[in-house]
């Protein structure tokens, strides 16, 4: 079965750091571009970051930059996002995407999401 | 700008025709693609490079562009389709994806 899930959210507090997974299942995670989004309860989806195959290039949204880093262990199947200098504001839902691509091409969408996992960042 | 804005909420009455608009600059450049989230659940996507559907997705989703513009129509709303729809595209320095506001579309 072709999924994602994602793993490690939970309560931490201000400050503190917080490692997400994301494992793929029923395809090679390697093939493709991912990306990490999140969603704060009631709000709109925000694009945090994304790597590519590789892991050679990273982006990253102004609100994360240099507090997230986003890599990926393709032997693993596996896509990781280390957030650190956590802030209350960073309190969402986080979901790992999978770049969407058929057989003959990629494009610019997201083809496959996780479940989520709640991160809330509370003293 | 980086932004896409769309509209908070529409309504339909069922089995008539909604559509769904998202202005931006980077629209311009980049196509968007559109997802739908209904509660508790993940997003899905429905449209992607302007006017595809992922297979699954029923034809009566489909997509379009114009400018600055990009737009979801719904032909023939069902009950399933209330749900909240966001496009998204890359934004203006290539590099970053941006999403649109979102709008709730409700099936009277």
């Amino acid at each position: 079965q072709v999924q994602l899930v994602e793993s490690g959210g939970g309560l931490v507090k201000p400050g503190r750091s917080l490692k997400l997974s994301c494992a793929a299942s029923g395809f090679t995670l390697s093939n493709y571009y991912m990306s990490w989004i999140r969603q704060v309860p009631g709000k709109g989806l925000e694009w945090i970051s994304y790597i590519s195959t590789s892991g050679s290039s990273k982006y990253y949204a102004d609100s994360v930059k240099g507090r997230f880093t986003i890599s990926r262990d393709n032997a693993k199947n596996s896509l990781y996002l280390q957030m650190n200098s956590l802030r209350a504001d960073d309190t969402a839902v986080y979901y790992c995407a999978r770049r969407h691509c058929t057989s003959t091409s990629c494009y610019d969408a997201f083809g496959l999401w996780g479940q989520g996992t709640m991160v809330t960042v509370s003293s | 700008s980086s932004e896409l804005t769309q509209d908070p909420a529409v309504s339909v009455a069922l089995g008539q025709t909604v559509r769904i608009t998202c202005q931006g600059d980077s629209l311009r450049t980049y196509y968007a693609s559109w997802y739908q989230q209904k509660p508790g659940q993940a997003p899905v996507l429905v449209i992607y490079a302007k006017n595809n559907r992922p297979s699954g997705i029923p034809d009566r989703f489909s997509g379009s562009s114009s400018g600055n513009t990009a737009s979801l129509t719904i032909t023939g709303a069902q009950a399933e389709d209330e749900a909240d729809y966001y496009c998204d595209s890359r934004d203006s320095s290539g590099n970053h994806y941006v999403f649109g506001t979102g709008t709730k579309v409700t099936v009277l």
